[in-house]
């Protein structure tokens, strides 16, 4: 069982819908994370979120937007996506401090029709 | 990033001893990571390892780290069909917050 919590599981959206990715941890960490992985591929960093301020943004298209309303949740904004989009996102965490090892979710599974 | 290569597919039966092998260039990496990944899921941290260890083991895992190489290694002892998964070794880039990920070796284990 992971400590990350991410939902939907899986999410079918239009290239016009507006939704939006939920991630959860509740282990007080200071640090979390968006990661996009393809197929058969290593995930790819997006976004870093320090005590909640976007601290990496990893040349990431304005169509998505990050959120961390509190240290415990983050979000991902999703508008105009585009097929090629569809991907598996991931929420990780750690504790403040660099070399912290991340804890992962198991992801959302994204189909951009 | 720094490249971490790993081979990308490992075949064993089960029972027998795997070996996942993985180099890293960035000689200032502190900390080492090993994940697995099942189909359809996310990444479980397995392990990790302090750069100036040379060995770490946890029941059934063993980790080896040959700084001067920059070669990192995970054993696992008495393979079985759950541990059939794709392994990610990984190394904290220079930010200290993102991990730069190999490819992923793909272990398929067979009974």
């Amino acid at each position: 069982d992971t400590e990350v919590t991410q939902t939907p599981k899986h999410l079918v959206m239009g290239m016009t819908n507006k939704k939006s990715l939920k991630c959860e941890q509740h282990m007080g960490h200071r640090a979390m994370y968006w990661y996009k992985q393809k197929a058969k591929k290593p995930p790819e960093l997006m976004f870093v979120y320090s005590y909640e301020k976007l601290s990496i943004n990893e040349s990431v298209p304005s169509r998505f937007s990050p959120e961390c309303p509190n240290s415990s949740l983050l979000n991902l904004h999703l508008h105009a996506l585009q097929p090629e989009d569809s991907a598996l996102y991931l929420c990780a965490s750690s504790h403040e401090g660099t070399n912290s090892p991340l804890h992962f979710g198991n992801g959302t599974r994204l189909t951009v029709t | 990033g720094e490249d971490v290569e790993q081979s990308l597919f490992l075949s064993v039966r089960e029972g027998d001893s795997s070996v996942i092998n993985c180099t890293y260039t960035d000689s200032s990496s502190t900390y080492l990571y090993w994940y697995k990944q099942e189909p359809g899921a996310g990444l479980q941290l397995l392990t990790y390892i302090f750069s100036n260890m040379d060995m770490k083991q946890d029941q059934r895992l063993t980790v080896l780290l040959n700084k001067k190489d920059k070669h990192l290694s995970l054993r696992i002892a008495d393979t079985q069909t759950g541990d059939s998964a794709i392994y990610f070794c990984a190394e904290m880039e220079d930010s200290g917050y993102a991990l730069n990920f190999g490819k992923g070796t793909s272990l398929l284990v067979t009974p």
